[in-house]
Protein backbone atom coordinates (compact mmCIF):
# COMPACT_ATOMS: atom_id res chain seq x y z
CA UNK A 1 0.00 0.00 0.00
CA UNK A 2 1.67 3.29 -1.57
CA UNK A 3 1.64 6.29 1.38
CA UNK A 4 3.23 9.21 1.36
CA UNK A 5 4.04 11.19 4.92
CA UNK A 6 5.29 14.77 4.92
CA UNK A 7 7.09 15.94 7.81
CA UNK A 8 9.72 18.98 8.55
CA UNK A 9 9.86 22.73 9.81
CA UNK A 10 5.89 23.74 11.48
CA UNK A 11 7.58 27.21 12.19
CA UNK A 12 9.65 29.28 10.26
CA UNK A 13 10.38 33.13 10.62
CA UNK A 14 10.44 35.39 8.11
CA UNK A 15 13.35 35.51 5.59
CA UNK A 16 14.91 31.68 6.44
CA UNK A 17 14.06 28.47 4.79
CA UNK A 18 10.94 26.52 4.83
CA UNK A 19 12.52 22.50 4.71
CA UNK A 20 9.97 19.78 4.27
CA UNK A 21 10.77 15.93 3.51
CA UNK A 22 8.30 13.01 2.33
CA UNK A 23 8.45 9.59 2.53
CA UNK A 24 7.65 7.31 0.42
CA UNK A 25 6.47 3.90 1.21
CA UNK A 26 5.21 1.05 -0.82
CA UNK A 27 7.17 2.22 -4.30
CA UNK A 28 10.63 2.91 -5.08
CA UNK A 29 10.34 6.60 -5.74
CA UNK A 30 12.60 6.99 -8.73
CA UNK A 31 13.12 3.31 -10.55
CA UNK A 32 9.13 2.81 -10.28
CA UNK A 33 8.74 5.18 -13.11
CA UNK A 34 6.31 7.58 -11.24
CA UNK A 35 6.96 11.18 -10.76
CA UNK A 36 6.21 13.62 -7.69
CA UNK A 37 5.13 16.92 -6.77
CA UNK A 38 4.81 19.34 -4.03
CA UNK A 39 1.52 21.12 -3.74
CA UNK A 40 0.38 23.97 -1.06
CA UNK A 41 -2.66 25.41 0.04
CA UNK A 42 -3.42 28.36 2.33
CA UNK A 43 -5.55 28.41 5.04
CA UNK A 44 -9.31 28.50 3.47
CA UNK A 45 -7.59 29.04 -0.60
CA UNK A 46 -7.03 26.72 -3.16
CA UNK A 47 -4.45 24.46 -4.14
CA UNK A 48 -1.30 25.96 -5.91
CA UNK A 49 1.63 23.94 -7.61
CA UNK A 50 5.07 24.06 -6.60
CA UNK A 51 7.32 21.82 -8.54
CA UNK A 52 7.57 18.23 -10.43
CA UNK A 53 10.69 15.27 -9.07
CA UNK A 54 10.57 13.45 -12.68
CA UNK A 55 11.01 9.72 -12.41
CA UNK A 56 14.35 10.76 -14.70
CA UNK A 57 15.49 12.97 -11.66
CA UNK A 58 14.83 16.08 -13.53
CA UNK A 59 12.84 18.86 -12.01
CA UNK A 60 10.37 21.10 -12.89
CA UNK A 61 8.95 24.01 -11.25
CA UNK A 62 6.21 26.89 -10.93
CA UNK A 63 7.61 29.81 -12.53
CA UNK A 64 6.16 32.05 -9.61
CA UNK A 65 8.40 30.60 -7.06
CA UNK A 66 11.18 28.78 -9.30
CA UNK A 67 13.90 31.54 -7.94
CA UNK A 68 12.75 29.92 -3.75
CA UNK A 69 12.63 26.67 -4.65
CA UNK A 70 15.17 23.22 -4.68
CA UNK A 71 13.76 19.86 -4.55
CA UNK A 72 16.09 16.68 -4.47
CA UNK A 73 15.81 13.18 -3.69
CA UNK A 74 17.64 10.60 -1.29
CA UNK A 75 17.05 7.23 -3.29
CA UNK A 76 18.68 5.25 -0.09
CA UNK A 77 15.98 6.80 2.27
CA UNK A 78 13.02 6.81 -0.78
CA UNK A 79 11.89 9.85 0.55
CA UNK A 80 12.41 13.30 -1.73
CA UNK A 81 12.51 16.77 0.23
CA UNK A 82 11.98 20.88 -0.95
CA UNK A 83 13.33 23.91 0.29
CA UNK A 84 11.55 27.02 0.07
CA UNK A 85 14.08 29.78 1.07
CA UNK A 86 13.63 33.56 1.75
CA UNK A 87 10.26 32.59 3.05
CA UNK A 88 6.97 35.36 4.00
CA UNK A 89 3.45 34.79 5.19
CA UNK A 90 2.31 34.21 1.82
CA UNK A 91 4.14 30.84 2.00
CA UNK A 92 1.87 30.35 5.28
CA UNK A 93 0.07 27.20 4.06
CA UNK A 94 -0.23 23.19 4.66
CA UNK A 95 2.10 21.49 2.30
CA UNK A 96 1.58 18.39 0.37
CA UNK A 97 3.66 15.77 -1.11
CA UNK A 98 1.74 14.09 -3.87
CA UNK A 99 2.24 10.63 -6.71
CA UNK A 100 2.02 12.10 -10.06
CA UNK A 101 0.25 9.08 -11.97
CA UNK A 102 -0.14 8.41 -16.09
CA UNK A 103 -3.32 7.15 -17.04
CA UNK A 104 -4.43 6.02 -20.39
CA UNK A 105 -7.60 7.84 -21.25
CA UNK A 106 -11.06 7.17 -22.97
CA UNK A 107 -9.41 8.26 -26.18
CA UNK A 108 -6.30 6.41 -25.40
CA UNK A 109 -3.71 9.64 -24.81
CA UNK A 110 -1.80 9.68 -21.91
CA UNK A 111 -2.68 11.81 -19.41
CA UNK A 112 -1.32 13.19 -15.89
CA UNK A 113 -2.92 13.49 -12.78
CA UNK A 114 -2.32 13.54 -9.38
CA UNK A 115 -3.30 10.49 -7.46
CA UNK A 116 -2.13 9.64 -4.10
CA UNK A 117 -1.29 12.56 -1.34
CA UNK A 118 0.14 12.82 2.11
CA UNK A 119 -2.14 14.16 4.77
CA UNK A 120 0.07 17.55 4.48
CA UNK A 121 1.63 19.25 7.00
CA UNK A 122 0.65 22.75 8.25
CA UNK A 123 3.72 25.48 7.74
CA UNK A 124 3.28 28.79 9.30
CA UNK A 125 5.74 31.50 8.67
CA UNK A 126 5.95 34.20 11.73
CA UNK A 127 8.58 35.73 13.68
CA UNK B 1 -0.36 30.02 -17.24
CA UNK B 2 -3.69 28.75 -18.20
CA UNK B 3 -6.06 29.64 -15.76
CA UNK B 4 -9.55 27.61 -14.76
CA UNK B 5 -12.58 29.07 -13.23
CA UNK B 6 -14.83 27.05 -11.73
CA UNK B 7 -18.67 28.15 -11.22
CA UNK B 8 -20.41 28.21 -8.69
CA UNK B 9 -17.67 29.35 -5.87
CA UNK B 10 -20.64 27.36 -3.79
CA UNK B 11 -23.87 25.51 -3.95
CA UNK B 12 -26.45 24.47 -1.54
CA UNK B 13 -27.95 21.22 -2.18
CA UNK B 14 -30.04 17.94 -0.62
CA UNK B 15 -29.26 14.67 -0.32
CA UNK B 16 -30.68 13.11 -3.79
CA UNK B 17 -29.98 16.11 -5.71
CA UNK B 18 -28.09 16.18 -9.29
CA UNK B 19 -25.95 18.63 -9.14
CA UNK B 20 -23.40 20.14 -11.89
CA UNK B 21 -19.92 21.89 -11.16
CA UNK B 22 -18.39 23.70 -14.61
CA UNK B 23 -14.45 24.85 -14.81
CA UNK B 24 -13.38 26.53 -18.00
CA UNK B 25 -10.03 26.96 -19.41
CA UNK B 26 -8.60 30.25 -20.23
CA UNK B 27 -7.12 28.24 -23.51
CA UNK B 28 -7.92 25.10 -25.11
CA UNK B 29 -6.64 21.89 -23.39
CA UNK B 30 -8.30 19.62 -25.17
CA UNK B 31 -9.18 16.41 -22.37
CA UNK B 32 -6.24 16.88 -20.03
CA UNK B 33 -8.68 17.87 -17.16
CA UNK B 34 -8.94 16.48 -14.13
CA UNK B 35 -11.28 16.62 -10.76
CA UNK B 36 -10.68 15.92 -7.23
CA UNK B 37 -13.02 15.93 -4.12
CA UNK B 38 -11.73 18.07 -0.88
CA UNK B 39 -13.27 17.65 2.92
CA UNK B 40 -12.43 19.33 5.63
CA UNK B 41 -8.52 18.72 6.83
CA UNK B 42 -8.21 16.25 4.09
CA UNK B 43 -6.04 16.28 1.06
CA UNK B 44 -7.52 16.24 -1.97
CA UNK B 45 -8.94 12.96 -3.53
CA UNK B 46 -8.67 12.12 -7.46
CA UNK B 47 -12.01 11.83 -8.35
CA UNK B 48 -12.18 11.67 -12.52
CA UNK B 49 -8.98 12.04 -15.11
CA UNK B 50 -8.89 12.99 -18.52
CA UNK B 51 -11.86 14.60 -18.47
CA UNK B 52 -14.27 11.42 -18.40
CA UNK B 53 -12.34 8.70 -16.93
CA UNK B 54 -13.83 7.84 -13.36
CA UNK B 55 -10.99 6.49 -11.09
CA UNK B 56 -10.55 3.41 -9.57
CA UNK B 57 -13.17 3.12 -6.41
CA UNK B 58 -14.99 6.26 -7.38
CA UNK B 59 -18.41 6.00 -7.15
CA UNK B 60 -20.66 5.79 -10.58
CA UNK B 61 -22.65 8.79 -9.52
CA UNK B 62 -19.94 10.98 -10.53
CA UNK B 63 -18.93 11.60 -14.32
CA UNK B 64 -17.04 14.27 -16.05
CA UNK B 65 -17.75 15.71 -19.73
CA UNK B 66 -16.08 18.46 -21.83
CA UNK B 67 -12.91 18.72 -24.00
CA UNK B 68 -11.58 21.75 -25.18
CA UNK B 69 -12.42 24.97 -23.10
CA UNK B 70 -15.29 23.84 -21.24
CA UNK B 71 -15.87 21.52 -18.04
CA UNK B 72 -18.41 19.95 -16.19
CA UNK B 73 -18.46 17.45 -13.43
CA UNK B 74 -21.94 15.87 -12.38
CA UNK B 75 -23.15 13.89 -9.10
CA UNK B 76 -26.15 12.24 -10.36
CA UNK B 77 -27.77 11.67 -7.42
CA UNK B 78 -26.25 13.59 -4.17
CA UNK B 79 -25.02 11.43 -1.14
CA UNK B 80 -24.24 12.54 2.35
CA UNK B 81 -20.44 11.90 2.01
CA UNK B 82 -20.26 14.22 -1.16
CA UNK B 83 -20.66 17.26 1.04
CA UNK B 84 -17.22 18.66 -0.03
CA UNK B 85 -15.04 21.08 -2.15
CA UNK B 86 -14.34 20.98 -5.77
CA UNK B 87 -11.10 21.54 -7.80
CA UNK B 88 -10.79 21.33 -11.56
CA UNK B 89 -7.03 20.81 -12.61
CA UNK B 90 -5.85 21.42 -16.22
CA UNK B 91 -2.47 18.92 -17.26
CA UNK B 92 -2.16 20.14 -20.60
CA UNK B 93 0.03 22.62 -19.88
CA UNK B 94 2.91 23.02 -16.93
CA UNK B 95 2.33 24.94 -14.46
CA UNK B 96 -0.68 22.63 -13.89
CA UNK B 97 -3.00 24.81 -12.59
CA UNK B 98 -6.66 24.66 -10.42
CA UNK B 99 -9.65 25.95 -10.42
CA UNK B 100 -10.73 28.32 -7.08
CA UNK B 101 -13.06 25.23 -6.20
CA UNK B 102 -16.93 24.96 -5.55
CA UNK B 103 -17.99 23.89 -1.93
CA UNK B 104 -21.04 21.81 -1.72
CA UNK B 105 -23.17 22.62 1.26
CA UNK B 106 -25.68 20.92 2.87
CA UNK B 107 -29.51 22.43 1.73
Amino acid sequence: QLQLQESGSGLVKPSQTLSLTCAVSGTPIISGGYSWSWIRQPPGKGLEWIGYIYHSGSTDYNPSLKSRVTTSVDRSKNQFSLRLSSVTAADTAVYYCVRVSTYYDSRGYLVGAFDIWGQGTMVTVSS
Amino acid sequence: DIQMTQSPSSLSASVGDRVTITCRASQSISNYLNWYQQKPGKAPKLLIYGASSLQSGVPARFSGSGSGTDFTLTISSLQPEDFATYYCQQSHKTPPTFGQGTKVEIK
